[in-house]
């Protein structure tokens, strides 16, 4: 079956400029979680939905959102964008959501923000 | 969360037996060790999850000694292709979509 996809899969914006990023979770997942992974911080959660809600959220400022549709795809919005906000974008898609169900890992989108 | 911590990087050969080794000595009774895969630019791969014991499937075996103190992935002959960074989690079952990444060990593969 087809596995995570993410679009757009590079993306250069400039400061003070908005993004969103989407993931399609695999088919019958109903599980999206974020993460952003940068060389100094590395892979970092930032939040998690299951069923168009948001179950668990990382330690992220507000610029950073999310929401996930009816069929399970999801997006992921950072508004204001700050140099700092340049990294690999992963989202994971899981059946249930809870850490001991495998998370499937898209290939990321890499966010340069000049 | 079991906090962990495992070698920053390990050096092996081709055709070699590689065991990574992590801690984890706040683990809770409910936690799980789960270990994943990640090459450059690409998002991490689930190679082994285990509660206690010895897990093993096509790609790896997991050992957990009983004080669950610590645990032992064995990837069995690697090839250049294992090449990646590892990364040791311990979690509950719980814990809806949230992992927990260390800086993970990274793994060289030499010919």
């Amino acid at each position: 079956k087809a596995g995570v996809t993410q679009t757009p899969r590079y993306l250069i914006k400039t400061r003070g400029q908005q993004v969103t990023l989407s993931c399609s979770p695999i088919s019958g997942h109903r599980s999206v979680s974020w993460y952003q992974q940068t060389p100094g911080q590395g892979l970092q959660f930032l939040f998690e939905y299951f069923s168009e809600t948001q179950r668990n959220k990382g330690n992220f400022p507000g610029r950073f959102s999310g929401r996930q549709f009816s069929n399970s795809r999801s997006e992921m919005n950072v508004s204001t964008l700050e140099l700092g906000d340049s990294a690999l974008y992963l989202c994971a898609s899981s059946l249930t959501g809870f850490a001991t169900d495998t998370q499937y890992f898209g290939p990321g989108t890499r966010l340069t923000v000049l | 969360l079991a906090k962990t911590t495992q070698p920053i990087s390990m050096d092996s050969y081709e055709g070699q037996e590689v065991n990574i080794t992590c801690s984890h000595n706040n683990i809770a009774t409910n936690d799980y060790i789960t270990w994943y895969q990640q090459f450059p630019s690409q998002g991490p791969r689930f190679i082994i999850q285990g509660y206690k014991t010895k897990v093993t499937n096509e790609v790896a075996s997991l050992f957990i000694p009983a004080d669950r103190k610590s645990s032992t992935l064995s990837l069995p002959r690697v090839s250049l292709s294992d090449t990646a960074v590892y990364y040791c989690l311990g979690h509950g079952s719980g814990n809806t979509g949230k992992l927990i990444f260390g800086q993970g060990t990274t793994l060289q593969v030499k010919p």
